[in-house]
């Protein structure tokens, strides 16, 4: 079935760094990219929906210049979480919207803790 | 734009007893409505998903029926086990151009011995 590979799993990285997560699609083509954050013991959020090759379409309250989204392939989207703050801790998913149709592929999410 | 409710927060089970979970969604141009278990940690699973054009899915233990006059679907846990224990979210794909999931809030479930 189709598979998508997150990176890392877990990061810890200092107030005022970046931090870049992966998303990897493994046996399919990725044409649509979905990133949410999710905090404990709540739903899923959307951040953002990143189309191959186009600039991502961010959800309203989503800074767009801290939440950097790259789609350059078909297989592979990265979130660049800029100058963390404590506040940006949280748990990072990304979901691949796969060419078959209606399916909807996650990764298994990146727990990041900025201190 | 889209909005989904999910009930009940928490539902707590004895092992072998059946779990249902509700939602209703607000948009009736909604066409997919797929169910996903989230284990602490990880990300989540498809377990079982519908298209608008069926009323009702089943998959061994799964099921999930959908009323698209009244907006809402359920998920049917028959027979659980320990192992059923999770975060159940409810989502709908919008009607029109958009292609994203809307969540509901999440069911926790637990399955008691």
């Amino acid at each position: 079935g189709a598979v998508v590979s997150q990176h890392p799993s877990r990061v810890i990285c200092k107030s005022g760094t970046s931090v870049k997560i992966e998303c990897r699609s493994l046996d399919f083509q990725a044409t649509t990219m979905f990133w949410y954050r999710q905090f404990p013991k709540q739903s899923l959020m959307l951040m953002a929906t990143s189309n191959e090759g186009s600039k991502a379409t961010y959800e309203q309250g989503v800074e767009k210049d801290k939440f950097l989204i790259n789609h350059a392939s078909l297989t592979l989207s990265t979130l660049t979480v800029t100058s963390a703050h404590p506040e940006d801790s949280s748990f990072y998913i990304c979901s691949a919207g796969n060419d078959r149709g209606y399916g909807y592929t996650f990764g298994s999410g990146t727990r990041l803790t900025v201190v | 734009g889209e909005n989904v409710e999910q009930h009940p927060s928490t539902l707590s089970v004895q092992e072998g007893d059946s779990a249902v979970i509700k939602c209703t969604y607000s948009d009736s141009a909604s066409n997919y409505f797929p169910w996903y278990k989230q284990e602490l940690g990880k990300g989540p699973q498809l377990i079982i998903d519908i298209r608008s054009n069926v009323g009702e899915k089943k998959d061994q233990r799964i099921a999930v029926t959908l009323n698209k006059t009244a907006k809402h679907f359920s998920l049917h846990i028959t027979e659980t086990q320990p192992e059923d224990s999770a975060v159940y979210f409810c989502a709908a794909r919008g009607g029109g151009t958009a292609s994203k999931l809307t969540f509901g809030t999440g069911t926790r479930l637990q399955v008691t011995l």
